[in-house]
């Protein structure tokens, strides 16, 4: 059964304190991997989209890898705007999306 | 630039009564989505549309009905209401050659409640 786990469910960070997200995967195929940011009351916004083991997406402080079994998002000396819902999704080889639940990261001042 | 506009925003419905969901995009795409989200747990699509006229279901579809007559519109119906229904809805979209791999761009949601 494709599944997509993230971990953790939440994370709480004081500012400046990098860390990592996981996305891992068991898929029939990947056609690439979509990680979206979701903050409260909001729809998820898109970041990046992954294609291939090995690959690599940056932006501001965040950045996006990409394993055969797990995607990571890093986020360097986060600031308080970057907290919000965190949310993963895997494009299989028949066009299906299939999401992950989210990690909701807390980023204290 | 608007994006993909829900409406209403909020909406608390008695068991068994009936409503739609409206969605609309102003981005010319081709391909339109509607998920449900419910805490802890990952979104779920319910239905899309590749385009105006056709439509298909997706990995929860009852107790749902969906149209497509227009690019731009794509409605959700509720029919005979049911707790279960009780969720967060999000209407996307996305422009698709084929390749399936363009991003979705989302609204910011419908929030139902059955009671």
């Amino acid at each position: 059964e494709d599944q997509v786990t993230q971990s953790p469910e939440a994370l709480r960070l004081q500012e400046g304190e990098s860390s990592s997200l996981n996305c891992s995967y068991t898929v029939s195929g990947l056609r690439g991997l979509f990680w979206y940011r979701q903050d409260p009351g909001k729809g998820p916004e898109f970041l990046f989209t992954l294609y291939s083991a090995g690959e690599e997406k940056e932006k501001e402080r965040l950045k996006a890898t990409l394993t055969k079994k797990e995607s990571f998002l890093h986020i360097t000396a986060p600031k308080p705007e970057d907290s919000a819902t965190y949310l993963c999704a895997v494009q299989t080889s028949n066009y299906q999306l299939i999401w992950g639940a989210g990690t909701k990261l807390i980023i204290k001042p | 630039n608007a994006g993909v506009t829900q409406t209403p925003k909020f909406r608390i419905l008695k068991i068994g009564q009936s409503m739609t969901l409206q969605c609309t995009q102003d981005m010319n795409h081709n391909y339109m989505y509607w998920y449900r989200q419910d805490p802890g747990m990952g979104l779920k699509l319910i239905y899309y549309s590749v385009g105006a006229g056709i439509t298909d279901k997706g990995e929860v579809p009852n107790g749902y009905n969906v149209s497509r007559s227009t690019t731009e519109d794509f409605p959700l119906r509720l029919e005979l209401a049911a707790p279960s229904q009780t969720s967060v809805y999000f209407c996307a979209s996305s422009y698709s050659t084929g390749g399936g791999n363009q991003p979705q761009h989302f609204g910011d949601g419908t929030r139902l409640s059955i009671l």
